[in-house]
């Protein structure tokens, strides 16, 4: 089955460590993201990716960081420098970035953090 | 002006009836737009694109774009209980590549 695939589901982590998150996909996707979301609240875009090698900075990338060595993965590291990291972190994909008709989102089942 | 505005409901609907969602947005340039169903601690899952004005039917789901008041709309028909979860709108907002959501407007359909 095709589809966006995360790890762990629930994470713990304490206070002053770095977490990674992994997002993978095998839809064929050129474009991949990451969102938070907070209790109560709509979807903030972190990093994004449109091509492999490539990542740019959406609204909320302070603390966080990735990388995009292959296509099918895109793994997101929530650094200790992230001041409140407990979340609900989704990933995304689409068939290409910011193109009509070609770039709707689509997402993973999400990972829970909570930091202790 | 929040660039993609909803309310947050909740909007509370009986079962049968039809549930109107709204979303408003303020770039003038956004090509796509879509709507997400999210059910309570799960993630979103897509429910309908729509890229022109008019409506875009899709069994009991219609999509509703005015792009000259700059408002899009999501109906559903005959709603159910398990049509009751967090409805997002997202628009395609500045650079190419990044999508805005709202922040959900919360649908209870009561039996």
């Amino acid at each position: 089955d095709g589809g966006i695939t995360q790890s762990p589901k629930y994470l713990f982590r304490k206070e002053g460590q770095n977490v990674t998150l992994s997002c993978e996909q095998n839809l064929n996707h050129d474009a991949m993201y990451w969102y938070r979301q907070d209790p109560g609240q709509g979807l903030r875009l972190i990093y994004y990716s449109q091509i492999v090698n490539d990542f740019q900075k959406g609204d909320i990338a302070e603390g966080y960081s990735v990388s995009r060595e292959k296509k099918e993965s895109f793994p997101l590291t929530v650094t200790s420098a992230q001041k409140n990291p407990t979340a609900f972190y989704l990933c995304a994909s689409s068939i290409v970035a910011g193109s009509y008709h070609t770039d709707t989102q689509y997402f993973g089942p999400g990972t829970r953090l909570t930091v202790l | 002006q929040k660039e993609v505005e909803q309310n947050s409901g909740p909007l509370s609907v009986p079962e049968g009836a039809i549930a109107s969602l709204n979303c408003t947005y303020s770039d003038r340039g956004s090509q796509s737009f879509f709507w997400y169903r999210q059910y309570s601690g799960k993630s979103p899952e897509l429910i309908m694109s729509i890229y022109s004005n008019g409506d875009k039917e899709d069994g009991r789901f219609t999509a509703q774009l005015n792009k000259a008041s700059q408002y899009v709309s999501l109906l559903i028909r005959d709603s159910q209980p398990s049509d009751s979860a967090t409805y997002l709108c997202a628009v395609p907002t500045g650079t190419a590549s990044k999508l805005t959501f709202g922040t959900g407007t919360r649908l209870q359909v009561t039996l």
